[in-house]
């Protein structure tokens, strides 16, 4: 049963330090998301990516997010300084584009509590 | 620009009793809809998806939905809800050609015994 697998599951750090968040998308599958979920704003895309180039980042604060794929197996997310308003769970999901353009259906892993105090 | 409404925060059922949450969209073009459920401290979870032909698409765990584009409606249905079936439901759409994925803020059902 092939699901999306995040690490770690839960993170609770001070105000300045870094945070990573690591993904394994399923295998074979050429697009990767990363969503944040809050009660107030509910789901936001993070930042897309389509075999493994990132093609959208803008919903990311560009001066302390980022986001790559250093190989087809692992999708990182990094936030360097962290703030309390960072606090939230993050998810990332990937899907197979066989080519009808946006038919496909994301697949979420279980995602990231991250507390920031 | 797409999006998604659905218009209840929560739902509340008798277990046994027809469950629908609502959902409305509105895009530009062909839509891409999509019904997702999320458990409690679980990621969300595919539920079904319609991209093109028959308008009442059938899912996982006996829920179906029901396009409608002369109201521009994407209702989930269960017709005997069950206690498990609590959760967070999200409606989405997605244009065609496009990669975003706009979701509603979400549907909390609450199936009582």
């Amino acid at each position: 049963d092939a699901r999306v697998t995040q690490t770690p599951r839960h993170k609770v750090t001070e105000m300045g330090q870094e945070v990573t968040m690591r993904c394994q998308p399923i295998l074979g599958h050429n697009t990767v998301f990363w969503y944040r979920q809050t009660m107030m704003q509910g789901l936001e895309l993070l930042a897309y990516f389509r075999n493994r180039a990132p093609l959208d980042d803008s919903g990311m604060p560009k001066d302390r997010f980022s986001a790559e794929m250093p190989d087809a197996t692992l999708a990182t997310l990094k936030i360097q300084p962290s703030e309390p308003r960072d606090s939230a769970v993050y998810f990332c999901a990937s899907g197979h584009n066989r080519g009808r353009q946006g038919s496909y259906e994301q697949y979420f892993g279980p995602g990231t509590r991250l507390t920031v105090t | 620009a797409q999006s998604v409404a659905q218009p209840e925060d929560q739902v509340n059922v008798a277990e046994g009793n027809p469950l629908t949450v609502k959902c409305t969209y509105s895009v530009s073009g062909n839509p891409y809809l999509f019904w997702y459920v999320q458990y409690p401290n679980r990621g969300l979870q595919f539920l079904l998806k319609y991209i093109t032909g028959d308008n009442l698409v059938k899912g996982s765990y006996g829920f179906e939905a029901e396009f409608n584009k002369s109201q521009t409606s994407f209702h989930l249905k269960k017709p005997s809800a069950l206690v498990s079936d609590s959760a967070l439901y999200f409606c989405a759409v997605r244009q065609s050609n496009d990669y975003k994925l706009s979701f509603g803020a979400g549907t909390t059902v609450t199936v009582r015994a």
